[in-house]
């Protein structure tokens, strides 16, 4: 079985601070992990992916994630909140050997304040 | 923009009703999935197409029949649903099928918003 971990319902940043949105997981065999930024009243919006190559992936909107095989993480990063970052954001996983199903986890709430 | 869409984005019905959802993409993805979200909660997977066959169906209620009629349609039939069933659904594409080595990220629609009385 897959699972996904967001340890944190809720993080809050000073606007122009760095943020931190973490996120573990376990799977059988490499994981495909991905990043997706949820608005109100909006469908889920892909940020970045690590399939494999470079630990540190970057994605859209400055956000960057770093992959650490031997902690089986995958924080979501970015150097300079902005108040529009303000969102739900869903780490997931999907393992090579369940191609179709992607596992997310509970979600983190991000605030960031001016 | 999403390029996967969805209609209505709103549907108010009763138990007794029949109704449908619709999403459209026409990114030549061939995996389609519906998925169910509560306030705050993360999706939940209920069916997965690939190239225009079920190829998952996570042991939802028979009172949501799917349906792909074709590669860029996808379908969700709706009857005799309970207030609980009231949530976002969300449908989503990516782009290969789950035959073989699937590791395309998922292009979500912005959902429709189901409320049963």
């Amino acid at each position: 079985a897959q699972s996904v971990a967001q340890p944190e319902d809720q993080v809050n940043v000073a606007e122009g601070n760095p943020l931190t949105v973490k996120c573990t997981y376990s799977v059988s065999g490499n994981p495909y992990l991905f990043w997706y930024v949820q608005y109100p009243n909006r469908g889920l919006q892909f940020l970045l992916k690590y399939i494999t190559g470079d630990n540190l992936v970057k994605g859209s909107y400055g956000f960057e994630a770093e992959f650490n095989k031997s902690q089986t993480s995958f924080h979501l990063k970015k150097p300079s909140a902005l108040v529009s970052d303000s969102a739900l954001y869903f780490c997931a996983v999907r393992g090579n050997t369940n191609a179709g199903k992607s596992t997310f986890g509970d979600g983190t709430t991000l605030t960031v304040k001016p | 923009d999403t390029e996967v869409t969805q209609t209505p984005k709103h549907l108010v019905m009763g138990m007794t009703n029949k109704k449908s959802l619709k999403c459209e993409q026409h990114m030549g993805h061939r995996a389609m999935y519906w998925y169910k979200q509560k306030a705050k909660k993360p999706p939940e997977l209920m069916f997965v197409y690939s190239y225009e066959k079920l190829s998952i169906n996570e042991s939802v209620p028979s009172r949501f029949s799917p349906e792909c009629p074709n590669s860029s349609l996808l379908n969700l039939h709706l009857h005799a649903l309970q207030p609980e069933d009231s949530a976002l659904y969300l449908c989503a594409s990516s782009q290969d099928g789950t035959s073989g080595m699937n590791t395309g990220e998922l292009f979500f629609g912005e959902g429709s918003r189901l409320t049963v009385l």
